[in-house]
């Protein structure tokens, strides 16, 4: 079946500017996460969703990021007045749910790049 | 905050050679401990996993430990092979069983034919 799935691949931007970047879990997956990732680096938490709501939001750097998951399936992450320092990877990961040892499936994720 | 410490960030081996990446974490509460492979330019893929009321796991030639007490765990790959060259994170899940990962800064294996 399908994996994950994000777009767009690249997203090149300037400085200030206001980013959505998609996430397409595996069908029925209701856990959703998402990782940031810089050069040389560990995936980063910064938030994820059981269902529609977010369970923890505690990763998001400042108030410029924020998530929606409306419907329990495809997430958007929003950036606002994005800043070069945002230039990074952004990882989507599902799982069939949050609690227990269940494997999160990555996505191939979105090259951010901020000018 | 929760943190998991990763050793060595660079590695380089025989082909044929034994590789160990130790892992050490700080949640008392992580129950559950994944290793992931990153190719270049690639998805992050789980090759191995263990949870806490397990010191062991073996899958063919790659073995996990995990030691409670000490929190730390390590990835063992025998018999290496030069497809197994890439970056490899160790994670822990913080929070016990309804928390997020917290991945360790990568080991960089690279096995010489």
């Amino acid at each position: 079946g399908a994996g994950v799935s994000q777009t767009p691949s690249n997203k090149v931007t300037e400085k200030g500017k206001y980013v959505e970047l998609r996430c397409d879990p595996i069908s029925g997956h209701t856990a959703l996460y998402w990782y940031r990732q810089s050069l040389g680096q560990g995936p980063e938490f910064l938030i994820y969703f059981q269902g529609t709501g977010a369970a923890d939001d505690s990763g998001l750097p400042n108030d410029r990021f924020f998530a929606v998951r409306p419907e329990g399936s495809v997430s958007t992450l929003k950036i606002q007045r994005t800043e070069r320092g945002d230039s990074a990877v952004y990882l989507c990961a599902s799982s069939p749910e949050a609690a227990g040892y269940n494997e999160q499936f990555f996505g191939p994720g979105t090259r951010l790049t901020v000018l | 905050g929760e943190n998991v410490e990763q050793h060595p960030s660079t590695l380089s081996v025989q082909e044929g050679d034994s590789a160990v990446i130790k892992c050490t974490y700080s949640d008392s509460a992580s129950n559950y401990f994944p290793w992931y492979k990153q190719e270049l330019g690639k998805r992050p893929q789980l090759i191995i996993d263990i949870r806490s009321n397990v010191g062991e796991k073996k899958d063919q030639r790659i073995a996990v430990t995990l030691n409670k007490t000490a929190k730390h765990f390590s990835l063992h790959i025998t018999e290496t092979q030069p497809e197994d060259s890439a970056v490899y994170f160790c994670a822990a899940k913080y929070g016990g069983s309804q928390g997020n990962l917290i991945f360790g800064k990568g080991t960089k294996l690279s096995v010489k034919p």
